[in-house]
């Protein structure tokens, strides 16, 4: 079974609009981090937002914040007022604490964002 | 702070060549990950170094292997090059700091093309 599942392979939104972007997970540790990532045609991964699984409140970083619904397992991209730079590849990724494995993260299949002027 | 930087950024090889990759963490970053990045299997872990040693291996044949300097510096080897390594190489490093907030920051990746 799939750890990260991004069911959108590609999102389109005007400039100066709202988009999310989804991600579920699939873990039975209690002790876990969720990441979210850009990757612009470069290549480069760029960290955007991270949210621990005991954190109360969901993480924000200026235009982007995250609506973590544990009991759902999914941890939503939001962007806020899309600009043109941020078309690019999203990528939600976990870490699970536990097991010794607390330095490799899962990745989804990426959501592929669009932003039209 | 320098981010992670990677050499070289483009590698052309042919199959049954072998190929090293180097990757220099972010200042004071102690651990070093290594991940793989197809359009087929998306991005997959290879290994993790920390302190001069594996402590987290992928899914990968013994083809693929690496290692850590003392400097935190670490290179990847792929031995005997199969067409399905043409890839996307990212090395990533975090500080291993132990706490639960503890982010890996990329770098711009080694494109590997197999010919």
């Amino acid at each position: 079974a799939q750890k990260i599942t991004q069911t959108q392979p590609g999102m389109f939104v005007q400039e100066k609009e709202a988009v999310t972007l989804d991600c579920t997970y699939d873990t039975s540790d209690p002790s876990y981090g969720l990441f979210w990532y850009k990757q612009p045609s470069s290549g480069e991964m760029i960290f955007l937002i991270y949210q621990g699984s005991y954190d109360q409140q969901n993480a924000t970083e200026g235009r982007y914040s995250l609506n973590f619904q544990k009991a759902r397992k999914s941890a939503n991209l939001v962007i806020s007022a899309s600009q043109l730079g941020d078309s690019a590849m999203y990528f939600c990724a976990m870490r699970e604490d536990s097991g010794g494995s607390n330095y490799k993260l899962t990745f989804g299949k990426g959501t592929l964002l669009t932003v039209n002027p | 702070k320098a981010g992670v930087t990677q050499t070289p950024r483009y590698l052309i090889k042919t199959r049954g060549q072998q190929v090293t990759l180097s990757c220099s963490p972010i200042s004071g970053h102690r651990s070093v990950s290594w991940y793989q990045q197809t359009p087929g299997q998306g991005l997959q872990f290879l290994f993790e170094y920390f302190s001069e040693t594996q402590r987290n291996k992928g899914n990968f044949p013994g083809r693929f292997s690496g290692r850590q300097f003392s400097n935190s510096r670490s290179e990847m080897n792929v031995s005997t090059l199969e067409l399905g390594d043409s890839a996307l190489y990212l090395c990533a490093s975090s500080l291993a700091n132990y706490d639960s907030t503890d982010t890996q920051y990329f770098g711009p990746g080694t494109r590997l093309t197999v010919l």
